[in-house]
């Protein structure tokens, strides 16, 4: 079967760091996604990965191992507004996305 | 430019009316997707559209009927809808169906069935 797997629920201070981790197995692999919504607000793209390594975008770096079916979404000096559902979903080899349930993250004061 | 646009922002239907849903990109995608969400839940795919062709039906009830006129836009026909439809419909579009392409969002509609 297909699986992706991330925490339910994260906590962080504002101004801190945070890493929100998928792991996922799938049948075949081409890419992997991380969406950030916001409670009753459309998915909003934020990284893709394909190859093994750290893309880094501002704020935000996402990493990927494909040998151990792994990613993260680092998230820098965190503000309020990055209070959000986050999203990680593995293209498969049928090019089809395969949606992890979402990490709530909650940013605090 | 990114955006993916879709009308209603919200919609309350009784279980026997007829409604559409309307999405709509100006990107010179080529595909084009229907998701259902429901709250606490991540996106389900319903359909999807590929150079105006309906490549993909997830056993989706026949009470959603897509319909893709031309490329940039696409609409969910909604029918005889039962209340645990009720949620937030997605469309979204991308470069092509070919490839791990980048899927980009509209704002969705917020459906009710009463």
């Amino acid at each position: 079967g297909q699986n992706i797997d991330q925490p339910t629920e994260m906590t962080a201070t504002e101004g801190a760091i945070v890493q929100i981790n998928c792991t996922y197995q799938t049948s075949g692999f081409n890419g992997l996604f991380w969406y950030q919504q916001h409670a009753g607000e459309a998915p909003t793209f934020l990284s893709y990965n394909v190859l093994d390594g750290l893309e880094e975008k501002g704020r935000f770096s996402s990493f990927l191992s494909r040998s151990k079916g792994y990613s993260y979404l680092l998230l820098k000096e965190l503000q309020m507004k990055d209070s959000a559902s986050y999203l990680c979903a593995v293209s498969d080899s049928n090019y089809q996305l395969i949606w992890g349930a979402g990490t709530k993250l909650i940013i605090k004061p | 430019d990114t955006e993916v646009t879709q009308t209603p922002k919200h919609l309350v239907m009784g279980m026997t009316n007829k409604k559409s849903l309307k999405c709509e990109q100006h990107m010179g995608h080529r595909a084009m997707y229907w998701y259902k969400q429901k709250a606490k839940k991540p996106p389900e795919l319903m359909f999807v559209y590929s150079y105006e062709k309906l490549s993909i039906n997830e056993s989706v009830p026949s009470r959603f009927s897509p319909e893709c006129p031309n490329s940039s836009l696409l609409n969910l026909h909604l029918h005889a809808l039962q209340p645990e439809d009720s949620a937030l419909y997605l469309c979204a579009s991308s470069q092509d169906r070919g490839g791990a392409d980048t899927q980009y969002f509209g704002p969705g509609t917020r459906l009710t069935v009463l």
